[in-house]
């Protein structure tokens, strides 16, 4: 089955500091997500893209987040300063259509740790 | 906005036994509630889904039952086996929210 490929596996960075979680989604899909994971907590939606637009944001992802689809296989995660409270376990998803009850394709994750 | 929760966090059975796994929603018009499955070191995967115009629905040694009156939904998993140990997560959407709202997650353990 295709999957969606994330990297790094694990990031530990200083607070402030800037990171981008990279993702390369199924290649023929054209929806793209982001999840994170907080330890214990839920998976909670970030934002949703689209033709190189974003389609749909969380309250989480305020204007320290943004994403990019830099080439035509890259999916990227930037956070510009990063807080404590912003360690997480970060999906990237895709899919084919976009539909809400089509089947979200996840990759492994990114362990994203701010000391 | 919609607000999913999931019981138990934890599960312990025997091989062979069956588990079930609880999730109640609160937003009335949500209409599609998937199941996903996360083993270690992997992202979530879709093992069932079910629509809220079908009460049941089933798939080999995994069934999602639905009662839209109660807004609850529930994964019966079936002579359970060591390889189905892994963290189940349920889902809602199709009400006020297109996108996907997850429960806290069901750590299940098969043991041989």
């Amino acid at each position: 089955e295709p999957e969606v490929t994330q990297t790094p596996s694990h990031q530990v960075t200083q607070m402030g500091q800037e990171v981008i979680l990279r993702c390369v989604p199924i290649s023929n899909h054209l929806y793209f997500y982001w999840y994170r994971q907080i330890l214990g907590q839920k998976v909670e939606f970030l934002v949703s893209f689209y033709n190189n637009e974003i389609s749909e944001k969380s309250e989480i992802f305020d204007d320290q987040f943004s994403v990019e689809r830099p080439d035509g296989s890259n999916f990227t995660l930037k956070i510009r300063s990063t807080k404590l409270e912003d360690s997480a376990m970060y999906f990237c998803a895709s899919n084919g259509q976009g539909i809400y009850t089509e089947k979200l394709f996840f990759g492994s994750g990114t362990q994203l740790s701010v000391l | 906005g919609e607000n999913v929760e999931q019981h138990p966090s934890t599960l312990s059975v025997q091989e062979g036994d069956s588990a079930v796994i609880k999730c109640t929603y609160s937003d009335s018009a949500s209409n599609y509630f998937p199941w996903y499955k996360q083993e270690l070191g992997k992202g979530p995967q879709l093992i069932i889904d079910i629509r809220s115009n079908v009460g049941e629905k089933k798939d080999q040694r995994i069934a999602v039952t639905l009662n839209k009156t109660a807004k609850h939904f529930s994964l019966h998993i079936t002579e359970t086996q060591p390889e189905d140990s892994a963290v189940y997560f349920c889902a809602a959407s199709g009400g006020s929210q297109g996108n996907l709202i997850f429960g806290k997650g069901t750590k299940l353990s098969v043991k041989p």
